[in-house]
């Protein structure tokens, strides 16, 4: 079993839908990560909170928005994807920025 | 900058025999190392780390792996490959100095072992 809980599992959406994404870790970790991973690629780095605060953004599209409401809890909001953002959307934690991550299952996303 | 490298895209190995995955890197600073293994349709498991002291790490799963400052490597091994090892690996590294730098993953290597 994961420690990292990311729902939903699947979501297929239209490209003029909003949605959000969610995960939650209990581990008290401080720093908390979302990737982008297409089949068989590694997961490419999209942004990370570290005490809450947005400290990485790779230089991700505005249609992606990112948020952090507390410790255990990170958002991603959605709106107005393209077909080239389905991927599986991986959610990961850690105790500081430079130790083992934790991944959750993540979300497989399919743009119509 | 930072980077690792795979060579490899696909191991095969008989089951009951021993496994090595490569990994080579790069880092301006002292590296952190990690190895993760995803399985389908889940998210990425982490192994075993390397940041100082004994270069033989030893990990979950009866994995472990070597670091080589000298040749610059970190592979992933194992003595006795199972049939529920086939996976996809993914070696990581991050420089150790200065603040916050993120992990640069490999491009992965996929481990078959064959019954």
């Amino acid at each position: 079993d994961t420690e990292v809980t990311q729902t939903p599992k699947h979501l297929v959406m239209g490209m003029t839908n909003k949605k959000s994404l969610k995960c939650e870790q209990h581990m008290g970790h401080r720093a908390m990560y979302w990737y982008k991973q297409k089949a068989k690629k590694p997961p490419e780095l999209m942004f990370v909170y570290s005490y809450e605060k947005l400290s990485i953004n790779e230089s991700v599209p505005s249609r992606f928005s990112p948020e952090c409401p507390n410790s255990s809890l990170l958002n991603l909001h959605l709106h107005a994807l393209q077909p080239e953002d389905s991927a599986l959307y991986l959610c990961a934690s850690s105790h500081g920025t430079g130790e083992p991550q934790h991944f959750g299952d993540g979300t497989r996303l399919s743009i119509l | 900058a930072q980077s690792v490298a795979q060579p490899e895209d696909q191991v095969n190995v008989a089951e009951g025999n021993p496994l090595t995955v490569k990994c080579t890197y790069s880092v301006s600073g002292n590296p952190y190392l990690f190895w993760y293994v995803q399985y389908p349709n889940r998210g990425l498991q982490f192994l075993l780390k390397y940041i100082t002291g004994d270069n033989l790490v030893k990990g979950s799963y009866g994995f472990e792996a070597e670091f080589n400052k000298s040749q610059t490597s970190f592979h992933l091994k194992k003595p006795s490959a199972l049939v529920s090892d086939s996976a996809l690996y993914f070696c990581a590294v991050r420089d150790g100095s200065g603040g916050y730098q993120k992990v640069t993953f490999g491009t992965g290597t996929k481990l078959q072992v064959i019954p």
